[in-house]
């Protein structure tokens, strides 16, 4: 069974910072993985997609590297803005093609 | 297209109670997903349909809950007798069968049981 871990589970971080969020999952045979953002009581809106062939994807001041080996993936937002405050969500897609979740990182960026 | 879309937004009942949801995927998305997220936790699988079969089912889905998508597009999610441990964010997702897969969501639906 497929489990998906996210560190840290919360930061707070003054605005500017560069971020880097981790996932790891235990089964290296996915399909593609997602990193989502969440804002309170709001649905999933998805950020980047790195398929299992792929090693990273970048949108913007965000960037996602996947290394499937190892069974991690980092996300890294640049110049972080109080914009940015959310939870982010990694999800991993196997052969089932049903994401797996992590339980996401509490990011607060205080101007 | 405006995205997954799902209704209602919140939904409040009394214990004991029926409550159904609806979600309408991105047009010709043939897989659909609910999941359950609680506070301070990742969404998590209920079940899934690929087009008009409801493929695989979480041991979460008890007797109570029920899922249909009948003609292959939107999708109901019932749960009968509800009970205070079902209040939670309830989740739509959809996706395509091309080689991304990747996943959409809607805004959810908020369930509060009294």
């Amino acid at each position: 069974k497929q489990e998906v871990t996210q560190i840290p589970a919360a930061l707070s971080v003054p605005e500017g910072e560069n971020l880097v969020l981790n996932c790891s999952f235990t089964d290296s045979a996915i399909y593609n993985l997602q990193w989502f953002r969440q804002d309170p009581g709001k649905g999933l809106t998805s950020l980047l997609l790195i398929q299992s062939s792929q090693r990273e994807q970048t949108s913007g001041r965000l960037n996602a590297s996947l290394d499937k080996s190892s069974g991690r993936s980092t996300l890294y937002i640049a110049a972080s803005q109080p914009g940015d405050s959310a939870t982010y969500l990694c999800a991993v897609t196997g052969g089932s093609y049903i994401p797996t979740f992590g339980r996401g990182t509490s990011l607060i960026v205080h101007p | 297209d405006t995205g997954v879309s799902q209704d209602p937004r919140h939904k409040i009942t009394k214990r004991g109670q029926n409550v159904t949801f609806r979600c309408d995927p991105i047009s010709e998305h043939n897989r659909l997903y609910w999941y359950r997220q609680t506070l301070g936790q990742g969404p998590e699988f209920l079940t899934y349909f690929q087009n008009e079969a409801q493929l695989e089912k979480s041991r979460l889905l008890s007797d109570r809950f029920s899922a249909e998508r009948p003609k292959g597009s939107f999708s109901t999610l019932e749960i009968q007798r509800t009970e205070q441990g079902d209040s939670a964010m309830y989740l739509c997702a959809s996706s395509s069968l091309d080689t991304l897969a990747e996943a959409f969501f809607g805004q959810g639906t908020r369930l509060t049981v009294v």
